[in-house]
């Protein structure tokens, strides 16, 4: 079993809907990234959360600490929206800075 | 936010050679660097830790004579695939923390490297 887990792998949504990934881990973490990675493989970086909820734009972020579980919603999405969704585990320091293990990814399609 | 440029963003090489990525981070200091490799609709797998001014920590299975890493100051670190072989093909990348801060800050991420090796 992965200590991060995503869900779904793949998401087909129609622009205009309201968007939900989700992400599990096993390990305690000290921070959960949620990163985009466009089809030229760039990444760019989200969010990065540890509690609550994040908002920018028409994402949102949130985690349950005690779950362990976090979202990713995407309100009103759009075509441009459609990437790969990764969320990722920040471990708990340990003297340097600390390693991120990733999810597998959400492949988001968003058509018109 | 902060940017991390990565260059090439490709390259092809042939077999024996050897390829060096280079990792900056334009705007911040970064005393940590970390190199990630892809497969094909795969995550991303940490290779090695890069920090500035000393030896590079490698993953277990990452032959540290194959992936030599170099971080001479705080806002370049280079990837070297030495004598490649065509599975060393992969997309690599880089991503940055800053320096000074918390160390649980935001990682800035490179934009990749596709490396094909004929």
């Amino acid at each position: 079993k992965n200590e991060v887990e995503q869900s779904p792998q793949n998401l087909t949504a129609q622009e205009g809907e309201f968007i939900t990934i989700n992400c599990s881990y096993s390990v305690g973490i000290s921070a959960l990234h949620w990163l985009q990675q466009h089809p030229g493989g760039g990444i760019v970086s989200l969010f990065m959360l540890s509690s609550g909820k994040k908002k920018h734009g028409r994402l949102i972020a949130t985690i349950n600490i005690q779950e362990k579980h976090s979202s990713l919603h995407i309100t009103a999405s759009h075509p441009r929206d459609s990437a790969v969704y990764i969320c990722a585990a920040q471990a708990i320091n340990t003297g340097t800075a600390s390693k991120l293990t990733f999810g597998t990814g959400t492949r988001l399609q968003v058509t018109l | 936010g902060a940017v991390v440029s990565q260059h090439p963003s490709r390259v092809i090489c042939k077999s024996g050679t050897s390829v060096k990525i280079e990792c900056r981070s334009l705007d911040f200091q970064a005393t940590t660097m970390f190199w990630y490799r892809q497969f094909p609709k795969k995550s991303l797998m940490l290779m090695a830790t890069s920090n500035e001014g000393s030896k590079a920590t490698y993953e277990q299975g990452v032959e540290k004579d194959k992936f030599l890493i170099n971080h001479a100051s705080l806002t370049l670190s280079t990837l070297t695939v030495t004598s490649a072989h065509p599975e060393d093909s992969s997309f690599y990348i880089c991503s940055a923390r800053r320096a000074g801060g918390a160390l649980n800050t935001e990682a800035f991420f490179g934009q990749g490297t596709r490396l094909t090796v004929v």
